[in-house]
Parts: structure tokens; C-alpha cells; sequence
């Protein structure tokens, strides 16, 4: 099946400072979503985005299908954007989410 | 309630008790998932139910009975459990326009954290 590497997996930040995470897979996509776990365990959605490149407020995502990666960018970072990154993709064909190990996050005041 | 949520949010139980986990979607979608995370483990796929007919099993244990009366709702039925059961259980939905339901956005609820003693 699909693999999904994701890359750091961990983070440690300074308040206010920029990173980038990655996210790699072996074969073409159909979906990519990107989610952020919080401390108590809720995924939430942060991008639907299995090509091209979508803003919400300080964090973007650019996902280059034909290269097999996906970026989120997160701009002045905040505490409370601490916890863990979660890439997942669905392979062509019905097949599943197939989720990544993630990149855990801690930002720093 | 908006969204996908689930109940309890937090579960303890012997190995020889039986419980249910519960789910809802609020979103109008038409198919629900079950994940299971333990720790220092991928989300791994337990269920898929895409209009009310189930269409994916994980190979999952028999002591674990999924349950989808209908497109709103979504139970795991728990019996005979064991310690390494313990995990954080995941409800998710989305809306199937392909027969298949799984390319399209998946949204999740806050999860049931079960504990197995």
C-alpha cells in the first residue's frame, strides 16, 4: 500500500517563529488532508488539498502532486499552535485514509 | 451540536464488561468511520459504513461490533476486551459521491479515550 512519511517528527519553536513540515508519499493521491491533533485528542481539519495551494490565516499548505509532497507552512507560531501534525492521503482507486506518523509540535513562549 | 461528536468522551472498563462507544454526525454526510490510535501508532482504519452498508472491516477482532442504524449515527459495541484494547477511538464522516465515500474530506469527532483494565 500507500506510505506516508512525514518529516521532523518533532518540532520545538520559539513564539513567533516560521517552519515548514513535510509530507511524503510513494504513489499518486487522490486526497490529502492535513489535520492538527490538540492536547486532548480532537483532529482537526486544516487543509483538504490534494493539489495546489490553499491559505488560512498563518498557515498555508502546497501539495505538488506529480513530485509526491505535501507542505504546511505555519507563520507566527503560537502556543496554542502546540500538538501533533497529521498528513493523510487516499491512494487512486477506493482505497482508505492512510495517515502519516506525524510531526509533533511544541511552541514555546 | 455541529459537527461529529461522541460519547463518552472517556471510558473505563473491565475485560469482562460490555459497553457501547456512540457517535453522531451533524454534517448531512452519508458515510462514518471508525479509527483506532494507540500510543505511538498510526490512526488505523477500523470501520467504513457508506449508506448504512458496511464496506470495509480491518480485520478487526470480533469483540469489537460495529452498529449503523442509519447515516446520522455510528456505534462500536465493546465485549470481552483486552489491556492492549486500551486506546483513543476515533468517529469520523464524509460524503460519498463515488460509491465509495473515501476520497472525499473526512471530518472527526473528539474521540472516546478507552481505557481496559
Amino acid at each position: 500500500g500507500i506510505q506516508v512519511e512525514q518529516s521532523p517528527p518533532d518540532l520545538i519553536l520559539q513564539e513567533g517563529a516560521n517552519s515548514t513540515l513535510r509530507c511524503n508519499f510513494s504513489d499518486s493521491v487522490n486526497n490529502l488532508q492535513w489535520f492538527h491533533q490538540n492536547p486532548w485528542g480532537q483532529l482537526i481539519n486544516l487543509f483538504y488539498i490534494p493539489s495546489g495551494t490553499k491559505q488560512n490565516g498563518r498557515l498555508s499548505a502546497t501539495t505538488v502532486a506529480t513530485e509526491r509532497y505535501s507542505l504546511l507552512y505555519i507563520s507566527s507560531s503560537q502556543t496554542t499552535d502546540s500538538g501533533v501534525y497529521f498528513c493523510a492521503v487516499v491512494n487512486s482507486g477506493n482505497t482508505p485514509l492512510v495517515f502519516g506518523k506525524g510531526t509533533r509540535l511544541s511552541v514555546i513562549a | 451540536e455541529t459537527g461529529v461528536t461522541q460519547t463518552p468522551r472517556h471510558l473505563v472498563m473491565g475485560m469482562t464488561n460490555k459497553k457501547s462507544l456512540k457517535c453522531e454526525q451533524h454534517l448531512g454526510h452519508n458515510a462514518m468511520y471508525w479509527y483506532k490510535q494507540s500510543a505511538k501508532k498510526p490512526l488505523e482504519l477500523m470501520f467504513v459504513y457508506s449508506l448504512e452498508e458496511r464496506v470495509e472491516n480491518n480485520s478487526v477482532p470480533s469483540r469489537f461490533s460495529p452498529e449503523c442504524p442509519n447515516s446520522s449515527h455510528l456505534f462500536l459495541h465493546l465485549h470481552t476486551l483486552q489491556p492492549e484494547d486500551s486506546a483513543l477511538y476515533l468517529c469520523a464522516s464524509s460524503q460519498d459521491t463515488s460509491g465509495g465515500g473515501m476520497y472525499n474530506e473526512q471530518f472527526f469527532g473528539p474521540g472516546t479515550r478507552l481505557t481496559v483494565l
